[in-house]
């Protein structure tokens, strides 16, 4: 069965510091993709960044990218110049499969608290 | 650029009522997603549809239904409440069921007393 792990319960960071949070993932599937999402106090999910597993090089966006480590079976997203904006919880996902609707499959999630 | 509606965005039901939370796309995507959020927790699937007139259970389906006769709406129904269906409720599209992303609405905070 798919699943995903975030092992850090809580992060805290200084304003303008990178801040790398964990992700690591079990699938049997040879094709996949990994996803971030942020939810800030508000409760909406805003995706972030997505990583195909065939994909040769890891996914940026902005100041967000993803350390994939295929091997390791890890995901982890790289926040780099952490703003005070940036204090919400962080899910990582996966697509389940595709003949159950391709859900999202969610990890625990990491509450990062961004310190000026 | 509208995206993904829920409504009502909060609503408290006594035990034993039925309401539906509404959810509509302007995106045009096939598949459209019900989760539920526990606090602390990640999100879990109750229902899924992968185009108009074709719905699926997911991993906590009990004490809900919906329906998908359209390609943009995609009601949850709760029959008969109970305590334990307090949560957040999450609506989410996406074009495909592979490796595009799925897109949000901003929840409904249920409570059920």
């Amino acid at each position: 069965a798919q699943k995903i792990t975030q092992t850090q319960p809580g992060m805290f960071v200084q304003e303008k510091e990178a801040v790398t949070l964990d992700c690591t993932y079990d699938t049997s599937d040879p094709s996949y993709g990994l996803f971030w999402y942020k939810q800030p106090s508000s409760g909406e999910m805003i995706f972030l960044i997505y990583q195909g597993s065939y994909d040769q090089q890891n996914a940026t966006e902005g100041r967000y990218s993803l350390n994939f480590q295929k091997a390791r079976k890890s995901a982890n997203l790289v926040i780099s110049a952490s703003q005070l904006g940036d204090s919400a919880m962080y899910f990582c996902a996966m697509r389940g499969p595709y003949n159950q609707g391709g859900k999202l499959i969610f990890g625990q999630g990491t509450e990062l608290s961004v310190k000026p | 650029n509208a995206g993904v509606t829920q409504t009502p965005k909060f609503r408290i039901l006594k035990i034993g009522q039925s309401m539906t939370l509404q959810c509509t796309q302007d995106m045009n995507h096939n598949y459209m997603y019900w989760y539920r959020q526990d606090p602390g927790m990640g999100l879990k699937l109750i229902y899924y549809s992968v185009g108009a007139g074709i719905t699926d259970k997911g991993e906590v389906p009990n004490g809900y239904n919906v329906s998908r006769s359209t390609t943009e709406d995609f009601p949850l129904r709760l029959e008969l409440a109970a305590p334990s269906q307090t949560s957040v409720y999450f609506c989410a599209s996406s074009p495909d069921g592979l490796n595009q992303p799925q897109h949000f609405g901003d929840g409904t905070r249920l409570s059920i007393l």
